[in-house]
């Protein structure tokens, strides 16, 4: 499975925009871009994905690069609940891994009153 | 619609006896993953089934863990002789037949061996 590079942690204020970068190089035609997040004490939840437009839910905002090189998970508006360690992993559709997700270090989200 | 059930949430063992982990998909989810996690670590993975198959099993250590997805009922990691290095949260995850689809977690079971 391509890897992917996050920063370790990142600091925000709440009530102001995050954004936090992926880099993923080694990315395939056919790997799905998805961001996870786990709160402290709590089981990993799902928050976004795509493939190559840029993609919107109530949770975030996912924008690709148009070379798929790079990912960026926007939280346009941090709150105190936030704070959690950000995955960003890629999915292959097809082939070896089955689907299964490989998880990194992610980025160490905090967030300041 | 519940989403993925782990119990016990909490699971205490004495170093030798045997721990058994139950996880409960999500309705209409066939496809289960299980995770650890040690204290201070990433997940890492261990099992990926479907009813009644192993279909990846590349992250189970080689003695002692076995898992299983029945026709009927839960999954179920079962760990025999457990020792201290396998304190650690173990989560289940599921998703839909369809492999674009993201992973629904449960809240993880906490295996403390004494």
């Amino acid at each position: 499975d391509a890897k992917t590079t996050q920063p370790n942690s990142m600091e925000s204020n709440e009530e102001e925009p995050v954004h936090l970068p992926c880099n993923h190089s080694t990315i395939s035609g056919t790997d799905y871009i998805h961001w996870y997040r786990q709160l402290p004490s709590q089981g990993p939840e799902y928050v976004i994905h795509g493939l190559t437009s840029n993609v919107n839910n109530r949770m975030a905002s996912l924008a690709i690069a148009e070379d798929r090189k790079s990912s960026t998970l926007i939280l346009h508006r941090a709150t105190l609940r936030d704070a959690a360690v950000y995955y960003c992993i890629l999915r292959a559709l097809y082939g070896g891994s089955q689907g299964n997700l490989i998880f990194g270090k992610g980025t160490k989200l905090s967030v300041k009153p | 619609n519940a989403g993925v059930m782990q119990n016990p949430r909490h699971l205490v063992r004495r170093r030798g006896q045997e721990a058994r982990l139950r996880c409960s998909p999500m309705k209409g989810h066939s496809h289960v993953y299980w995770y650890r996690q040690l204290p201070e670590e990433g997940l890492k993975f261990m099992v990926y089934l479907q009813k009644e198959n192993i279909i990846d099993e590349s992250g189970m250590p080689k003695e002692r863990f076995s898992a299983e997805f029945p026709k009927e009922g839960p999954s179920i990691l079962r760990i025999q002789q457990v020792v201290r290095g396998d304190s650690a949260a173990y989560f289940c995850a599921s998703s839909p037949r369809d492999r674009e689809d993201g992973y629904t977690f449960g809240s993880g079971t906490r295996l403390t061996v004494v």
